[in-house]
């Protein structure tokens, strides 16, 4: 239990599609990410909610769209997505301040 | 911005030796290090950390050093384990920007039995 849940675990959409990866945390953090993990690179941040305001949007395309409601929970919807957007999707969160973060155990997504 | 290098990208070790995964970063502005085991089909999970007014730490078989001079953090795990065979990543945050880690490459540890 990682205190971070991410569903669903897999999914597989055509380009056409749209869908939305959901996550939750349940340790009282005040500050969720998106990641984007490809074989053989690094962690690549996508965005990043404060207090639900986003502060960081790694010039990530339009085609990802987050939300984030409240403190617990963000959500990443897709839409006309492209192969090479298939990666698993990590969410994570953290405290304020210079703390670690927290990582929920991803959406493996495939793009057709 | 700051660029975190790992190396090496793949490490084999016997079980019961010492493995050392090292890391470099560019700003000197970055203050805190986390280092991240991932396990297979799992998120990274923060195994250790160290703030930039440290030069050591330990838990058990798991130590971190960093040399603020030469801007390289290492990672050392010691009596290896087969259990230890993962992937590890590095990463730098600063205090202007607490949010944001940089990562590193990550390392893929094999200890064999």
């Amino acid at each position: 239990e990682t205190g971070v849940t991410q569903t669903p675990r897999h999914l597989v959409m055509g380009m056409t599609n749209k869908k939305s990866l959901k996550c939750e945390q349940h340790l009282g953090h005040n500050a969720m990410y998106w990641y984007k993990q490809s074989a053989k690179k690094p962690l690549e941040l996508m965005f990043v909610y404060n207090f639900k305001e986003q502060t960081e949007n790694n010039s990530v395309p339009s085609r990802f769209s987050p939300e984030c409601p409240n403190s617990s929970h963000l959500f990443l919807h897709l839409h006309t997505l492209q192969p090479e957007d298939s990666a698993l999707y990590l969410c994570a969160s953290s405290q304020e301040g210079v703390q670690p973060q927290h990582f929920g155990d991803g959406t493996r997504l495939s793009i057709l | 911005g700051e660029n975190v290098e790992q190396h090496p990208s793949t490490l084999s070790v016997q079980e019961g030796d010492s493995a050392v995964i090292k890391c470099t970063y560019s700003d000197s502005a970055s203050n805190y290090f986390p280092w991240y085991k991932q396990e297979l089909g799992k998120g990274p999970q923060l195994i250790i950390d160290i703030r930039s007014n440290v030069g050591e730490k330990k838990d058990q078989r798991i130590a971190v050093t960093l040399n603020k001079t030469a801007k390289h953090f290492s990672l050392h795990i010691t009596e290896t384990q087969p259990e230890d065979s993962a992937v590890y990543f590095c990463a730098a945050s600063m205090r202007d920007n607490f949010n944001k880690f940089y990562f590193g490459s990550g390392t893929k540890l094999n200890v064999k039995p």
